[in-house]
This record gives structure tokens, sequence and C-alpha cells, in this order.
């Protein structure tokens, strides 16, 4: 069973760059879609985008200007930046499997931005 | 405004069933693409729990069933019980977001 965590800052200031990695674990990590996806508090859920093993990526266009997906295959990781973040991309970050529907979440991680 | 919309919130006493009914259009479920449901129960991870319309992941009880027709779709609980108390969340693609997937804004149900 593939398993996800994602790491990094739970305290991201104003103005400057949100960075999370996602370690998958129980399987390759090539061959296959990983997405992102947030949510803020008490809200739903928003697909920021997905980034293919051989780093190929798709953004949502609400964010395109300022997201950036990696992969490295050799660590089993995928990762995300965030550039320019204000208080409205204070959410519970997920990393997923698959870029059509998810078939495996990780538990998330909570990144508030704020001064 | 998400453009898969759900009701805020069904509810329903012990044994019997409810749906939760999500409306799309012809970018999203018209267009012929899929609708998957996911169960977030609270401070958890959403689970996957219907994908392809009508598909169980194993291990989700058959007491969940999804369905799809035209630019909506649905899934039903039958027989709820207390721990189907969540938030439910239907998904799909939509042509007008560059391919990516979308959520509806999500269904609290409550056990009465």
């Amino acid at each position: 069973q593939v398993q996800l965590q994602e790491s990094g800052p739970g305290l991201v200031r104003p103005s400057e760059t949100l960075s999370l990695t996602c370690t998958v674990s129980g399987g390759s990590i090539s061959n296959s879609y990983w997405s992102w996806i947030r949510q803020p508090p008490g809200t739903g859920l928003e697909w920021i985008g997905y980034i293919y093993s051989t780093g190929s990526t798709n953004y949502n266009p609400s964010l395109k200007s300022r997201v950036t997906m990696s992969v490295d295959t050799s660590k089993n990781q995928f990762s995300l930046k965030l550039s320019s973040v204000t208080a409205a991309d204070t959410a519970v970050y997920y990393c997923a499997r698959r870029h059509d529907y998810v078939e495996n979440w990780g538990q998330g991680i909570l990144v508030t931005v704020s001064s | 405004q998400s453009v898969l919309t759900q009701p805020p919130s069904v509810s329903g006493a012990p044994g019997q069933r409810v749906t939760i009914s999500c409306t799309g259009s012809s970018s999203n479920f018209g267009a012929g693409y899929d609708a998957h449901w996911y169960q977030q129960l609270p401070g958890r991870a959403p689970k996957l729990l219907i994908y392809g319309n009508s598909n169980r992941p194993s291990g989700v009880p058959d007491r969940f069933s999804g369905s799809k027709s035209g630019t909506s779709a649905s899934l039903a609980i039958i027989g709820l019980q207390a721990e189907d108390e969540a938030d439910y969340y239907c998904q799909s693609y939509d042509s007008s977001l560059s391919g990516l997937g979308v959520f509806g804004a999500g269904t609290k149900v409550t056990v009465l």
C-alpha cells in the first residue's frame, strides 16, 4: 500500500515562499502522476496541480504564476513551492497520488501564513 | 463558487438511505468526465469512496454506491450508520480548468 507523508514548515511569513516535500513509501514514484491539493480552514478542497514522474506539470490557472512543482525519483519525493504567499494561502496542504482522482492521500500539513 | 454543486447538508436516522447530489455542466460530467467521491471524517484527510462513477475501492462497504447521468452524479448511503457522519465531496475534471480536477463544496452528512 502506497503511503505519502508531507513535510515542511508549518509557519511561513507573508511574501515569502512556502516549500513542502512529499515522501512516497511502499511503491515507486516512477511512471505515476502526483498531485498537491489544499484545504483552507473550514472550507473545501482546491487542486493546486500535478506532476508526472518525468517532470511534466499542470498547474491551477489561478495559482500558476506562483507555483513550481518538482520531482526527485532518487529520493522517491516530489515537492511544491508557492511564492509570494499571503494569509489566503493558509491551508492544510495534501500530497496525493494520481491526477484524475486521488487514490492515496497524505495525512496533510497545516501551513499558516503569518508574521 | 464551485463548478460542481452539492447540497450543504443532508441528514438521516440510522438505517435510513440518504443521497447526495452533485450537479455539473457540459464542461465536466456532460463532457463525459467521471464522477468520484470522497469521505472526510473530522480532522482527517479525505478518503476515496467511489471512483469512475460507481466503483468502490477495496475496503469500502457496499452500503456506499455511486451513479452518474447526464450532467449530474449522486452518492447513496444505504443503511446509514453513526460512523458515516462526515463531509462528502464529489470531484471530476473540468475542461475550463486546463484539465485539472475540481471538487464540489462538500456535503455534511448528519446521523440523527
